[in-house]
């Protein structure tokens, strides 16, 4: 999950598990969230978004959880493969500004 | 274009120059934001433009940082005076309205002040 400390949170799982990252958000008027993927020397890429009038949103072979009442944000990647390793970013728009808000990211560790 | 594109991919400048990174944003889309990542660190935001309105500026770190965006399309950033603590790598974001539609991000430009 997300952390105040100077590394990145990792997380390291063997090929074909399934990983759970996790996210608090810390502003209740939050109304959209999104989970980007973001690999070495790339920008961030979109994966998956849900809205605060949801508690969970499936893609392929991803699922978000939003928990309200916690300010608590979970991606769960099924299946998890190797290509998955990359740092996994959070971000809430807050209702009405326009501009997500991102965390710090988790980075994601897939061992073959 | 089919996505967002950002030049230069990559700018080393020595302390004290100015440098511009430019922008071009994905075809139709009219919010356009400017982020700064430091190394292993989140995107920092620096500023947001939505169509013709005033641009948010509220997060450009000192009056060093100014952007522009021309025609509303493309977006320059420029930061004079460059320092040391100015290396990070910029990211540019366009998302179709700025309403919660999902942003699409560039592949950034690594700006490294020697």
């Amino acid at each position: 999950g997300e952390s105040v400390g100077l590394h990145l949170p990792t997380l390291s799982v063997q090929e074909g598990d399934n990983s759970i990252i996790n996210c608090a958000y810390s502003n209740s008027a939050s109304d959209y969230f999104i989970w980007y993927k973001q690999e070495s020397g790339k920008g961030p890429q979109f994966i998956i978004d849900i809205r605060s009038n949801m508690d969970k949103r499936q893609g392929q072979r991803v699922t978000v959880l939003l928990n309200k009442t916690v300010k608590h944000l979970s991606l769960q990647i099924a299946a998890t493969q190797p290509g998955d390793s990359a740092v996994y970013f959070c971000a809430e728009d807050h209702g009405g500004s326009y501009i997500p808000t991102f965390g710090r990211g988790t980075s994601l560790i897939v061992h073959p | 274009g089919a996505g967002v594109s950002q030049s230069p991919s990559n700018k080393v400048t020595e302390k004290g120059k100015d440098v511009e990174l430019r922008c071009d944003p994905i075809s139709g889309h009219t919010a356009l934001y400017w982020y700064r990542q430091s190394l292993g660190q989140g995107l920092e935001f620096l500023i947001y433009f939505q169509g013709n309105s005033a641009p948010d500026k509220s997060g450009l770190p000192s009056d060093r940082f100014s952007a522009e965006r021309t025609g509303g399309s493309v977006s320059t950033l420029t930061i004079q005076r460059t320092q040391q603590e100015d290396s990070a790598v910029y990211l540019c974001a366009s998302s179709r309205t700025g309403g919660n539609y999902g942003y699409t991000f560039g592949s950034g430009t690594r700006l490294t002040v020697v």
